[in-house]
């Protein structure tokens, strides 16, 4: 069975452009999370969908956005990138959002802002 | 409000020797508690979960986990390390709430394994 799978796995933009990021959960998992992995830290929690609905935010500026599909892949938006915004995207999927489900990770997208 | 704060941002073991890695958490409510491994270029994999029932928690690859309420601590142990478990190790604590996966991730710990 295919595992979460995220595109492109690598990224460079300039500061001011806008970068689209995707995932796709495992086959039947209804719950998406987005995390942000600057080098040499843990991941920071950004968004969680389930059912196509925001279940919750991180502390992070309007600039990222993301949605749900009804095929429940995911898109990360981040408009008008800056420097700090260079990282390591990581998606996970898990069967229903719940805190004591199992998160399956991607193996992320490393955006690298200039 | 919760956190997770793990000592020690580099571990150096010999192979065969005790792998330890040390994991604190704050929570104001039963948390649940996770241990994960990021290997170069990759994304996380779990290596084991608490999640209310039994204390001491066995994972993949012979590691295990004891959640100490006392203490707050949720420590990784590992009788014997292999060069394969060099990679960076990362504790983390989920709220005890119904759809929630916002995750509180500690900064890592690297651990080498020396031959």
């Amino acid at each position: 069975d295919a595992g979460v799978t995220q595109s492109p796995t690598h990224l460079i933009k300039t500061r001011g452009q806008h970068v689209t990021l995707r995932c796709s959960p495992i086959s039947g998992h209804k719950s998406v999370s987005w995390y942000q992995q600057v080098l040499g830290q843990g991941p920071q929690f950004i968004f969680q969908y389930y059912e196509k609905e925001e279940r919750g935010r991180g502390n992070f500026p309007d600039r990222f956005s993301a949605r749900q599909f009804p095929n429940y892949s995911s898109e990360l938006n981040v408009n008008a990138l800056l420097l700090g915004d260079s990282a390591l995207y990581l998606c996970a999927s898990s069967l229903a959002g719940l805190a004591k489900n199992i998160q399956y990770f991607g193996a992320g997208t490393r955006l690298s802002v200039l | 409000a919760q956190s997770v704060t793990q000592l020690g941002s580099h571990v150096s073991v010999s192979e065969g020797a005790l792998v330890l890695l040390r994991c604190n958490y704050s929570s104001s409510v039963p948390p649940y508690l996770f241990w994960y491994v990021q290997y170069p270029n990759q994304g996380l994999q779990l290596l084991l979960k608490y999640t209310s029932a039994a204390t001491l928690v066995k994972g993949i690859n012979d590691f295990e986990a004891e959640f100490k309420k006392s203490e707050t601590s949720f420590h990784l142990t590992k009788p014997s390390a292999h060069m394969s478990d060099a990679a960076e190790y990362f504790c983390a604590v989920s709220l005890f709430l119904y759809n929630n996966n916002d995750m509180r991730f500690g900064a890592g710990t690297r651990l080498t394994v020396k031959p």
